[in-house]
């Protein structure tokens, strides 16, 4: 268990729709990273934030945006879902340069 | 060319072998390296962590970076059934919180 905690692990959506994903960090860290892992690009970099600032953005669509709160925990929000939106998104936290990921969400969009 | 390559396999191999997984990559400003297990359908685990080039042991692991080459390795000895897992590289600049960039992962079956 890495300590980071994500919610929901699993969500069946239809196209069009928006959902948000919630991520918890390890007790202390106060960076968290969002990665998407899809089959065929692997795990890629969406967006960091670090103590409630955004820090890093990667190849974040314009339909996803996130936030980090007070208490540190995060939240990626997804909208305008397409087909191709399915995929596994990760959260990692850290304090230093190693980081801790999430068990996942598990996006399905239908 | 991609910052990061990494050969898919996939690679089996029987139990008590000796494995040897490998990334190439491009960015030269790469200074932190990691591997990362990963069980199916769940979170990246960090098995090893290097900063800048050398080796570092942990148990049946080992990890090497060589830098002028851009090349790492990750040894894995006496491998068992419980290693079969796909094992991604990772690495990231000389920030230190910086982005980890992946590459796509090597799927292994240690065979019993």
């Amino acid at each position: 268990d890495s300590g980071v905690t994500q919610t929901p692990k699993h969500l069946i959506t239809a196209t069009g729709q928006r959902v948000t994903l919630r991520c918890s960090p390890r007790s202390g860290d106060l960076s968290v990273y969002w990665y998407q892992q899809s089959l065929d690009q692997g795990l890629q970099f969406l967006i960091q934030y670090y103590n409630g600032e955004e820090r890093a953005k990667g190849n974040i669509l314009e339909r996803f945006s996130a936030q980090q709160f007070p208490d540190l925990h995060s939240e990626l929000n997804l909208s305008s879902l397409e087909l191709g939106d399915s995929a596994l998104y990760f959260c990692a936290s850290s304090k230093q340069e190693t980081q801790y990921f999430g068990p996942g969400t598990r996006l399905l969009v239908l | 060319q991609k910052e990061v390559e990494q050969d898919p396999g996939p690679l089996s191999v029987p139990e008590g072998a000796i494995v040897s997984l490998n990334c190439t990559y491009s960015n030269s400003a790469f200074q932190y390296f990691m591997w990362y297990r990963q069980y199916s359908r769940k979170g990246p685990e960090l098995l090893m962590y290097t900063y800048s080039s050398g080796n570092k042991e942990d148990g049946r692991f080992t990890a090497q970076v060589d830098k002028s080459s851009k090349y790492i390795s990750l040894f894995i000895r006496d491998s068992q059934p419980s290693d079969s897992a796909t094992y991604l590289c990772a690495m990231s600049g000389e920030g230190g919180s910086e982005k980890l960039v992946f590459g796509k992962g090597t799927k292994l079956t240690v065979n019993p």
